[in-house]
């Protein structure tokens, strides 16, 4: 059984560019966590999805981030005109059900130039 | 919102040596403790993890305690070995029909042969 796949590993953006991150949950598990990891931090909570919902969303930025969750294909988290802040290691977790445990992929690490 | 602090940043111990890492949380309310394992260039793996209606949880080389009134809970490596060397990460949650987990800023832990 494959873990959580992520990609690209690493994704080098220019600031203005779009930047998307793509998270494939293991298999049989519906649920989506995305994580933001800055260096030499803890991980942060940004959104948590469902099969085609955001439930909760209250760790993103309000502007320029969105995620989606759709109903084939892997989870994306979007980042629009992307800035030097933005540069972090992000993680997405899936779990089969919202109250069990969560199984991390092994991230994305973006820079921004 | 939950605060999750987490102590001590850096710990160095002698091959066969015991490590104890611990944390504490603001939230009285959380439910769920999670232990992540962050090696160098990969994504937190669950290494053991305690809900509020247990004080203590082992798994071989590994065991975390809880104590609910004073809002600490700490992990515990016996034998050490090289190979434990890694990020260490603490996690609180409270199960609000999801577990939006609130991590430490992680204790880096180096094991000497």
């Amino acid at each position: 059984n494959a873990g959580v796949m992520q990609n690209p590993r690493h994704l080098v953006r220019r600031r203005g560019q779009e930047a998307r991150l793509r998270c494939s949950p293991m298999k049989g598990h519906s649920h989506v966590y995305w994580y933001r990891q800055l260096p030499e931090e803890g991980l942060k909570f940004m959104v948590y999805l469902q099969k085609e919902n955001i439930i909760d969303e209250s760790g993103m930025p309000k502007e320029r981030f969105s995620a989606e969750f759709p109903k084939e294909g892997p989870s994306i988290l979007r980042i629009q005109q992307v800035v030097r802040g933005d540069s972090a290691a992000y993680f997405c977790a899936s779990s089969p059900g919202s109250s069990n445990e969560q199984f991390f992929g092994p991230g994305t690490r973006l820079t921004v130039l | 919102g939950e605060n999750v602090e987490q102590h001590p940043s850096t710990l160095s111990v002698q091959e066969g040596d015991s490590a104890v890492i611990k944390c504490t949380y603001s939230d009285s309310a959380s439910n769920y403790f999670p232990w992540y394992k962050q090696e160098l260039g990969k994504g937190p793996q669950l290494i053991i993890d305690i809900r509020s209606n247990v004080g203590e949880k082992k798994d071989q080389r590994i065991a975390v305690t809880l104590n609910k009134t004073a809002k600490h809970f700490s992990l515990h490596i016996t034998e050490t070995q090289p190979e434990d060397s890694a990020v260490y990460f603490c996690a609180a949650s409270i199960d609000t029909g999801f577990q939006k987990l609130v991590f430490g800023t992680g204790t880096r832990l180096l094991v000497s042969p």
